[in-house]
């Protein structure tokens, strides 16, 4: 059971390229969500999904786009990636979408954009 | 609006020191609350969480933290530190946001810990 897996670990983008980065899960979970983390600032949230074929903005979703075509998979876009999007991306699932359910993150995916 | 403040931003220890690393909240209802621990090159893991019954709740890796409703608090405790907890921990405030739960996290706290 490898839990929340996601590619690449690490990338750097030029100003204006697009990348996909990709998130599975195999805990079959139903939610699934996509964080930032910005040095010093807590986690925010970009989008979530709360299951196949349906998704959500969250927090800070300019700049990004998602799919939902399977339970296990939840892809995040960037188009035309911009400095402001350097960060580090962190994929998280839950089994529901409850106040109080347990969300399991990714190892997150460090991307730089000059 | 709701919020979670974490006051140390790094914190250093002996190993073998006690630990306790301070969250304060603010949430207008009673909250689910969450520290979850990111050790270096690795995603976020859940260390305990409360949201009713007994205010001391117990976690992983020997860890403990207490709610603390008239301080909006719930600072994470460690009777002794081992070289393995350095790591960064967060606070967060599970909300209900329509279709699913957000988690509103801290900035963060930094432990490192002296031999």
């Amino acid at each position: 059971n490898a839990g929340v897996t996601q590619t690449p670990k690490f990338r750097i983008l030029k100003i204006g390229q697009s990348m996909t980065l990709q998130c599975t899960q195999d805990m079959n979970h139903n939610y699934m969500y996509w964080y930032r983390q910005d040095p010093g600032m807590g986690l925010k949230l970009i989008y979530y999904s709360v299951g196949a074929g349906i998704t959500d903005k969250g927090e800070v979703p300019n700049g990004y786009n998602v799919s939902r075509s399977t339970t296990e998979d939840f892809p995040l876009r960037l188009e035309l990636a911009a400095p402001s999007q350097t960060s580090v991306y962190f994929c998280a699932s839950s089994y529901r979408g409850a106040v109080g359910d347990t969300q399991y993150f990714g190892p997150g995916t460090r991307l730089t954009v000059l | 609006a709701q919020s979670v403040t974490q006051p140390d931003i790094h914190i250093t220890v002996s190993e073998g020191a006690s630990l306790e690393l301070r969250c304060n909240y603010s949430y207008g209802a009673t909250p689910y609350l969450f520290w979850y621990v990111q050790s270096p090159g690795q995603g976020l893991q859940l260390l305990l969480k409360y949201f009713s019954g007994d205010t001391l709740v117990q976690g992983i890796k020997g860890f403990e933290a207490e709610f603390k409703r008239s301080q909006s608090s719930f600072n994470l405790r460690k009777p002794s530190v081992h070289w393995s907890d350095a790591a960064e921990y967060f606070c967060a405030v599970g909300l209900y946001g329509g279709a699913t739960n957000k988690l509103i996290f801290g900035t963060g706290t930094l432990l490192a810990v002296q031999p």
